[in-house]
Parts: structure tokens; C-alpha cells; sequence
């Protein structure tokens, strides 16, 4: 059974610092979808990372993907409250029919003022 | 604009009252899935659908059914609900490429927020 494992769950941080949230997964897949949620909103795609070794930022948000280490990571940079939010990572198994996405439970992250 | 439309954004209802949320996508997505998400479960997965009139069954299909008639819409069907299934529904759709979903991942719905009394 496909597991993606988010670490941690819970991260209240300080304006800036930096921080990075991992995902492990448990099958191979060489994609991998990073989104954000803020509370009683919907889910909005920040990185899709389609190789071993992909790396892509978006302002103070970088992610990157090990798929032998069958790990990625989403790095924050001097993190600013707007930042606040729960972050998913999702991996895609399977190809053709049986083709899905499988997200890990999530990140809450609060950045203190 | 691309989105993801669902209906209504929330349900409260009673046990045993049939419903249906609705999706809709105006992107020509061959790929449409339902998710529900709940406190400390994350995303798990209801139904998907690879194209009109294949659907197949996600992590947590018990309760629900899909039907897929039209390339644009893909509504959730639940025929007797129960409190258990009191949770936040989310549709999503996606191209497909070659390989799969992989290039593009998922646009989201708005999210239905159905509470089962």
C-alpha cells in the first residue's frame, strides 16, 4: 500500500527563519505535486516536479525532488506570515487506467509575527 | 476562466436523504476525481474517472457512487448518507498526458461542505 508521509504535521515558526517540511513516500513515482490550502478554502497548486532532481521555486517557497531517495522537500526561505497555511504534498502512482494521486495528511504551518 | 465548479458549496441533510454534488469543468479535462478531507486524514480518495463512461473506484468508495455520462461533469452521488460520511468533498480534474496525470496535476473545486445529521 502506497504511503506519503508528511513530516511535520504541525509547524509554528518565526517570521524569518527558515524551515523545511518533508515527504516521503513508499512506491516509485517520479512525480510529485506540492499544494496549499489556507483554512475553509480550496487546494492551489504551487510546484509539480516531474524528475529526479527537479527543483523549482516560486518566490520564498523551493521544492525538490529525490525520487531514489523517494523524498522531496519544500524549503522556506525567511518566512513572512502571509506564508501560513497547510501545505500538501500529493504523488502520482500508476499510469494509464490505474493512473491516481495519493496526498499526504499535511502540513499546518503558522508563522508567528 | 479554467475552473472546477461544485454544487452547492454546503449541504446539511438528514440520514437516508439521497444527494447529489455536482462538478463541472470547463478545461476539456479527461480526468476528474472526487476527494473527501478530513481533520488529520488529509485527502483521500472517493472516485476517479480517466474519461466519459470509465470511473473506478478510489480509496474510500463505500456510501458513494459516480457517474461520468459527459466529458464536463462528474457528480458525487450519495443514496442514503450517513453521519460518517459528514466531511469536506472536493472535486478535481486534470489533463492527462502521455504517461498519465503527471504534467499537469489537479485543478480544484471550491469544495462542498456536507454535514449528515
Amino acid at each position: 500500500e502506497l504511503k506519503v508521509e508528511q513530516n511535520p504535521l504541525f509547524l509554528s515558526m518565526q517570521e524569518g527563519k527558515n524551515y523545511t517540511i518533508y515527504c516521503n513516500y513508499s512506491t516509485t513515482s517520479d512525480r510529485l505535486y506540492w499544494y496549499r490550502q489556507d483554512p475553509g478554502k480550496s487546494l492551489e497548486s504551487l510546484f509539480v516536479l516531474l524528475s529526479n532532481g527537479a527543483v523549482k521555486q516560486e518566490g520564498r517557497l523551493m521544492a525538490s525532488l529525490d525520487t531514489k531517495a523517494r523524498l522531496s522537500t519544500l524549503h522556506i526561505t525567511a518566512a513572512v506570515h502571509d506564508l501560513s497555511a497547510t501545505y500538501f504534498c500529493a504523488v502520482d502512482i500508476g499510469s494509464g487506467r490505474d493512473d491516481k494521486i495519493i496526498f499526504g495528511k499535511g502540513t499546518r504551518l503558522h508563522i508567528l509575527p | 476562466e479554467a475552473q472546477v465548479t461544485q454544487n452547492p458549496r454546503y449541504l446539511i441533510t438528514v440520514t437516508g436523504k439521497k444527494l447529489t454534488v455536482t462538478c463541472s469543468q470547463n478545461m476539456n479535462h479527461e480526468y476528474m476525481s472526487w476527494y473527501r478531507q478530513d481533520p488529520g486524514l488529509g485527502l483521500r480518495q472517493i472516485y476517479y474517472s480517466m474519461n466519459v463512461e470509465v470511473t473506478d473506484k478510489g480509496d474510500v468508495p463505500e456510501g458513494y457512487k459516480v457517474s461520468r455520462k459527459e466529458k464536463r461533469n462528474f457528480p458525487l452521488i450519495l443514496e442514503s448518507p450517513s453521519p460518517n460520511q459528514t466531511s469536506l468533498y472536493f472535486c478535481a480534474s486534470s489533463a492527462l498526458h502521455i504517461s498519465g496525470i503527471g504534467s499537469y496535476g489537479y485543478t480544484f473545486g471550491s469544495g462542498t461542505r456536507l454535514t449528515v445529521v
